[in-house]
């Protein structure tokens, strides 16, 4: 059983769409983690949040933390071919796990 | 700094060998983690440390698995004997404390194919 959901697990995009990828659980986190994967690298953290209700934005990433401290949800606006990538949300439950990733592939 | 480096990037062995993974952390970091990822399991933790002491090996799949971190620059992950099943790119990571806002380091993962 997977502590922490996301949906959709692929997404293929045409460059200047919008999307929303998302992170759910169960269980309630003292905060999550954003993490993106480039084919044949390791995950790099893009953001962390950890107060419920937070919007933390990064250029066009918009993050956000549920209120209930349960989900985050990742937008991206005008995406780009080099948005491209696996996106990971992590939590700290007894240690880090990390959700099963969104596959997104931005085409030019 | 050169972030976390592994080696070797690509091993192709036969079942049954032994298979030595190798992780140098970043310089300060006190924490070191090993995770092996696969499409059917996606990322898993095996291990981590902590200022080189093993704190939670219970990712650790079975006894064929082995870690160890000798010193404060090096950690190898030891398969021994090796099966198809391993076959997943397995990746080190480090970072300076080991809290749940922590940033994790990734290094470029060594993918080992099992045949």
């Amino acid at each position: 059983t997977q502590l922490l959901e996301q949906s959709p697990q692929f997404l293929s995009i045409q460059e200047g769409e919008n999307l929303t990828v998302y992170c759910n659980s169960s269980s309630v986190f003292s905060s999550l983690q954003w993490y993106r994967q480039e084919p044949g690298e390791g995950p790099v953290l893009l953001v962390t949040v950890v107060t419920g209700g937070e919007v933390k934005k990064l250029k066009r990433l918009t993050f956000q933390f549920g209120d209930a401290r349960k989900d985050s949800s990742l937008h991206i606006t005008a995406a780009q071919p080099g948005d491209t990538g696996l996106y990971l949300c992590a939590g700290f439950y007894d240690k880090v796990i990390f959700g099963p990733g969104t596959s997104l592939s931005v085409i030019p | 700094d050169a972030g976390v480096i592994q080696s070797p990037r690509h091993e192709v062995t036969e079942m049954g060998q032994e298979v030595t993974l190798r992780c140098k952390p970043i310089s300060g970091h006190d924490y070191l983690f090993w995770y092996r990822q696969t499409m059917m399991r996606g990322l898993e933790l095996l291990i981590y440390f902590n200022n080189n002491v093993p704190i939670d090996d219970s990712g650790m799949p079975e006894d064929r698995f082995s870690a160890k971190m000798p010193n404060a620059s090096f950690s190898t992950l030891k398969i021994q004997p090796s099966e198809p099943r391993d076959s997943a790119v397995y990746f080190c990571a480090s970072s300076f404390g080991g809290s749940d806002n922590t940033e994790a380091f990734f290094g470029q993962g060594t993918r080992l194919t099992v045949v």
